[in-house]
């Protein structure tokens, strides 16, 4: 069974600086998808960020970024220019990728960051 | 277009009596998923539904749980004789296809039992 670990429960930036939010997880599969889910107070969940295991290169949109460390088994998500709009809850979710895995989302237990004005 | 509607936001119920959720997913996704997010368990897996195949029910958590698919569209979860700690967000998503697709969001159904 996949395991994904967030372990700091909050955090708190101030607008315009940069912050990076931890994620780990535990799995024998080889192959699979890695994504950070934001969701606001409004409780809509939104896809910020989505990673192929298989590619080394780490993905980017726009001011949110990836660290991607297959052998660590670490996903983090670095937020560049913190906007008011980015506070809400962030949770980091696996997704096995093998022929005929259910494409479930095993999810972490999501960290509340604050961005200050 | 339209994104993944849930029907009611907001549900307050007796311990004891079965309710019913509702999920449209958008038009054309194949997969439709249920989650239940609550404050000690965090964001949990329930079912899943991919075009006519049998649904996953790996993760109902009790045999009062259970949903379905109809017309591979519309997805009702129901729940008998509801209990105080079935109280949670219940969570729909759809997707076009199976792996590593982005999942939509519902907004949530809050289910409150007294």
């Amino acid at each position: 069974a996949q395991t994904v670990t967030q372990s700091q429960p909050e955090m708190s930036v101030q607008e315009a600086e940069t912050v990076t939010l931890s994620c780990t997880y535990d799995t024998s599969e080889s192959n699979y998808y890695l994504f950070w889910y934001k969701q606001p107070p409004s409780r809509q969940m939104i896809l910020v960020i989505r990673q192929e295991a298989y590619k080394q290169q780490n993905a980017t949109e726009n001011r949110f970024s990836v660290n991607f460390q297959k052998a660590a088994k670490s996903f983090s998500l670095k937020i560049s220019d913190s906007q008011l709009g980015d506070t809400a809850m962030y949770f980091c979710a696996f997704m096995k990728s093998s022929t005929g895995a259910n494409s479930k989302l095993t999810f972490g237990k999501g960290i509340t960051l604050s961005v200050r004005p | 277009g339209a994104g993944v509607s849930q029907s009611p936001s907001n549900k307050v119920t007796e311990k004891g009596k079965d309710v019913e959720l509702r999920c449209d997913p958008i038009s054309g996704h194949t997969a439709l998923y249920w989650y239940r997010q609550s404050l000690g368990q965090g964001l949990e897996f329930l079912i899943y539904f991919q075009g006519n195949s049998a649904p996953d029910k790996s993760g109902l958590p009790s045999d009062r749980f259970s949903a379905e698919r109809t017309g591979g569209s519309v997805s009702t979860l129901t729940i008998q004789r509801t209990q105080q700690e079935d109280s949670a967000v219940y969570l729909c998503a759809s997707s076009l296809t199976q792996l590593g697709n982005e999942q939509f969001f519902g907004p949530g159904t809050r289910l409150t039992v007294l």
